[in-house]
């Protein structure tokens, strides 16, 4: 197995610009989560679905993220119009289960975006 | 909501030597307690978690104590290794709610 899959691995984009963070989960895994994490925050969960349902979002920090899971196998996470504070690196995770958090999650190697 | 506190922020322990983190948290609801290692441009890996009705658990040299009451969990690291030295992330969660992370703790390994 491939393991949970991201991309980019690397953006660089101007303030303004729509960012897209894709991730591909663990095959059969049906539990999806996107995290952020910066220097001053730390690891932040950002959003979590369970078969392809958005379960918890309050850790979005604001309307301009969004994400989506339109099939088991594909997650986007979105930034729109993006900032300087928003560079960090995003991790995806899945797990298998019911979507429960306190299941063993597997992370990504996370995409490390850089806002300008 | 839950606050997670972890400590230290850096520690330095001489290869062969034990290594204790510690977290505290602040809701008694929370029931589920992970500790990631993440080296260092790596992804957080799950070394260890233990659960709210257990009170001690062990895999090899890596041990994690709940202390319910004083409602603090700590990582045992025993025997280190350079291969230990990374940033070490607890966690505490309830089935339903958020996922906190605490701030991390740098370990170096010294040979």
């Amino acid at each position: 197995d491939a393991g949970v899959i991201q991309s980019p691995r690397h953006e660089v984009t101007e303030m303004g610009q729509e960012v897209t963070l894709r991730c591909k989960p663990i095959s059969g895994h049906n539990s999806l989560f996107w995290y952020r994490q910066t220097m001053m925050r730390g690891l932040e969960l950002l959003i979590y679905f369970n078969n392809n349902v958005p379960i918890d979002d309050s850790g979005m920090p604001e309307d301009r993220f969004s994400a989506k899971m339109p099939n088991a196998s594909f997650s986007t996470l979105k930034i729109q119009p993006s900032e300087p504070r928003d560079s960090a690196v995003y991790f995806c995770a899945s797990s298998a289960g019911t979507g429960r958090l306190e299941e063993t999650q597997y992370f990504g190697p996370g995409t490390r975006l850089l806002v300008l | 909501g839950e606050n997670v506190e972890q400590h230290p922020s850096t520690l330095s322990v001489q290869e062969g030597d034990s290594a204790v983190i510690k977290c505290t948290y602040s809701d008694s609801a929370s029931n589920y307690f992970p500790w990631y290692k993440q080296e260092l441009g790596k992804r957080p890996q799950l070394i260890i978690d233990i659960r709210s009705n257990v009170g001690e658990k062990k895999d090899q040299r890596i041990a994690v104590t709940l202390n319910k009451t004083a409602k603090h969990f700590s990582l045992h690291i025993t025997e280190t290794q350079p291969e230990d030295s990374a940033v070490y992330f607890c966690a505490a969660t309830y089935t339903g709610n958020q996922f906190y992370f605490g701030t991390g703790t740098s370990l170096t390994v010294i040979p």
